[in-house]
């Protein structure tokens, strides 16, 4: 079975701009979830979806956003990039069914880099 | 936001000893306790998920206990080997997937 699958792994971008990640959860898992790390702190949580709905989000701006499609993929956009950002994201999935109470099953991550 | 601790933030072990690192946390408005392991260069790897008080979970050298009540879990490892190098989180878990994770406890087995 094929595991978690993020794109791009490596980014750069410059303050302004906009980016989008993509994730490409385990098969027949319906639950994906955004964590962003930053040097010196822990996995902090953005968002999650089940089912094309966000069922939670994070203290993040409203700069960062995501969305989820029918076959489950998710995507995660950041906009008017700030230096701040430079981060590693990473996607995780869970399932079956709500996937609550599930482990988390994380991609290898995307790395981000704001210049 | 949760306030979750884990001590020590990091810990040199000889191979073949046991070791153990504590994960506390605000017990209101909890549903389950997450354990992840995070070596170097890879993606966190699921260790446990506990539920209930009292608990106790194993998986070959690695085990958890949690106490819900007083918001603390640990995690044990015995006979500590130098593939158990990594960085261990615990998350507990608030609503929809929405863990809070610590800043981990960074292992290094010495051979």
């Amino acid at each position: 079975k094929a595991g978690v699958t993020q794109t791009p792994r490596y980014l750069i971008k410059t303050r302004g701009q906009q980016v989008t990640l993509s994730c490409s959860p385990i098969s027949g898992h319906r639950s994906v979830s955004w964590y962003q790390q930053t040097p010196g702190q822990g996995l902090q949580f953005l968002f999650e979806y089940f089912s094309e709905t966000q069922r939670n989000k994070g203290n993040f701006p409203g700069r960062f956003s995501g969305r989820q499609f029918s076959n489950s993929r998710s995507e995660m956009n950041v906009s008017t990039l700030e230096l701040g950002d430079s981060a590693l994201y990473l996607c995780a999935s869970s399932g079956p069914g709500t996937g609550e109470n599930s482990p988390l099953h994380f991609g290898n991550g995307t790395r981000l880099t704001v210049t | 936001i949760l306030n979750v601790e884990q001590s020590p933030q990091s810990l040199h072990v000889q191979e073949g000893d046991s070791t153990n690192f504590t994960c506390s946390f605000p017990s209101s408005n909890f549903y389950a306790l997450h354990w992840y392991r995070w070596e170097t260069a890879k993606s966190p790897e699921a260790l446990f998920v506990m539920t209930l008080n009292g608990d106790e979970k194993k998986k070959g050298r690695i085990s958890a206990t949690l106490n819900t009540k007083e918001g603390y879990s640990y995690l044990y490892i015995k006979g500590s080997q130098p593939e158990d190098s990594a960085t261990y989180l615990c998350a507990p878990l608030t609503g929809a997937n929405n863990l809070f994770f610590g800043t981990g406890t960074r292992l290094t087995v010495i051979p």
